[in-house]
């Protein structure tokens, strides 16, 4: 039982260097979203997916973007990293608007 | 834009007393709401799922109910144990999307 796989789990990054999250989830949804979450603050949407080919901006897309070439696949980019997107990153999945959400377990990344 | 709060936003307790916790909405069209729980350095595991035409769900010593109308939401575990010490997130669904408030952190003392 898979469920949504994050790669990779830990990361430091120098200040304008790029990089992509990847989100694997096996249970078929059509919904994938990408969070990010920083101390004392609740997780703020930066994009999300309806379904395989589409992509919309959430709260705080700047600085990232992301493509949904496989309806399984959702990648998280940053093209010029800056240490304010130092962050916590999860990904999640749900089948319908009305159903319950699953998270991977986050991706910690560090800007300096 | 939907605003979530959560209060209180730390609780400590000793083991064996119930546990209540509050969430608030400012957007009452919701299409659900979930409350999950998150262990440190954790991702979120999900709590129970209560669809908006719901007014109560349960899942053994949890129950969560929803008075959508107010956009309120709580969080009731019984009879508290150490393993429920962890950040309790509640999130509403509105457009496709959860929001999240900054949560609730529970620390049961044995």
């Amino acid at each position: 039982n898979a469920g949504v796989t994050q790669t990779p789990k830990f990361r430091v990054l120098k200040t304008g260097q790029s990089m992509t999250l990847l989100c694997a989830q096996d249970m078929n949804h059509e919904y994938m979203y990408w969070y990010r979450q920083d101390p004392g603050m609740g997780l703020r949407l930066i994009h999300y997916s309806v379904g395989e080919g589409t992509t919309a901006k959430g709260e705080v897309p700047d600085g990232y973007n992301v493509s949904r070439l496989k309806k399984q696949n959702f990648l998280l980019g940053l093209e010029s990293a800056a240490p304010s997107q130092t962050s916590v990153y999860f990904c999640a999945s749900s089948n319908r608007v009305n159903t319950e959400a699953f998270f991977g377990q986050g991706t910690r990344l560090t800007v300096v | 834009k939907q605003e979530v709060t959560q209060i209180p936003a730390a609780l400590s307790v000793p083991e064996g007393e119930n546990l209540v916790l509050n969430c608030s909405f400012t957007d009452s069209a919701i299409y659900n709401l979930q409350w999950f729980r998150q262990d440190p350095g954790k991702g979120l595991t999900s709590l129970l799922l209560i669809q908006s035409s719901q007014r109560e769900q349960t899942s053994g010593r949890l129950n969560a109910s929803l008075d959508k109308s107010s956009g309120r939401s709580t969080l009731y575990i019984a009879a508290s144990q150490p393993g429920d010490s962890a950040t309790y997130l509640c999130a509403p669904s509105n457009d496709y999307k959860l929001s999240f408030g900054a949560g609730t952190t529970v620390t049961v003392r044995a």
